[in-house]
């Protein structure tokens, strides 16, 4: 089975403070993603990777960073937090060929 | 922008009834994805459907497109309790291009 993991389920942030998502993939998958879900607002993409190394921006990046040293490891980084990146944030892996995304189970962030 | 729109938001039936939920985008796609989501979760791909494609089935799930219209549809049949959960349509277009819709609650009574 395909694993995603996120290094926490739940985060308790502080406003300014530099907070760092990491997310895992055990299936040698070239490409992953960060997203951030809220209510009404569907999965918004952060960023993506293709290769280690290499970022391209989604959506939504202001306030957001991404690094991809390792092909397995991809880690969305808020440079100083703030009171509306409270969200669920999902990270996801699929292949180069792209028919699916596996995800993980989600951090959930508060800032306060 | 999200481009994929889901339809109803919500949706309430009983154990054992059909549940049908529709997905409408508006650019050209390569291929569209139904995923579920249990409360709290991850999501999880259920069923993928190329642009060539009109139907598809896995399961009790039965997946449509209409490339013309700009819509999919989602069927469950003989729905059950564990099928609770929101259900979210993705258009692929293009290369890493996935967007994601606003999701369908659904709710099964038992």
């Amino acid at each position: 089975d395909v694993k995603v993991t996120q290094s926490s389920r739940y985060l308790v942030k502080r406003t300014g403070e530099k907070v760092f998502l990491e997310c895992v993939q055990d299936m040698d998958h070239e490409n992953m993603f960060w997203y951030r879900q809220d209510p009404g607002l569907g999965l918004r993409l952060i960023y993506f990777s293709y290769d280690v190394k290499m970022k391209e921006k989604g959506d939504i990046p202001e306030g957001y960073s991404v690094s991809r040293e390792k092909k397995e490891r991809f880690s969305l980084i808020l440079e100083s937090a703030s009171t509306n990146q409270t969200s669920m944030y999902l990270c996801a892996s699929e292949t180069a060929r792209g028919d699916e995304q596996y995800f993980g189970p989600g951090t959930r962030l508060t800032v306060t | 922008s999200q481009q994929g729109e889901e339809d109803p938001q919500a949706l309430s039936i009983q154990e054992g009834e059909n549940a049908t939920m529709n997905c409408s985008y508006k650019t050209s796609i390569n291929n569209l994805q139904w995923y579920r989501q249990n409360s709290g979760r991850g999501l999880v791909h259920l069923i993928l459907i190329r642009s060539n494609e009109r139907e598809k089935h896995s399961g009790r799930l039965r997946v449509t497109l209409d490339t013309s219209k700009k819509s999919s549809s989602l069927l469950i049949t003989a729905s059950r309790a564990a099928d609770t959960a929101s259900y979210f349509c993705a258009t692929v277009s293009g290369t890493y291009k996935y967007i994601f819709g606003t999701g369908t609650r659904l709710k099964v009574l038992a």
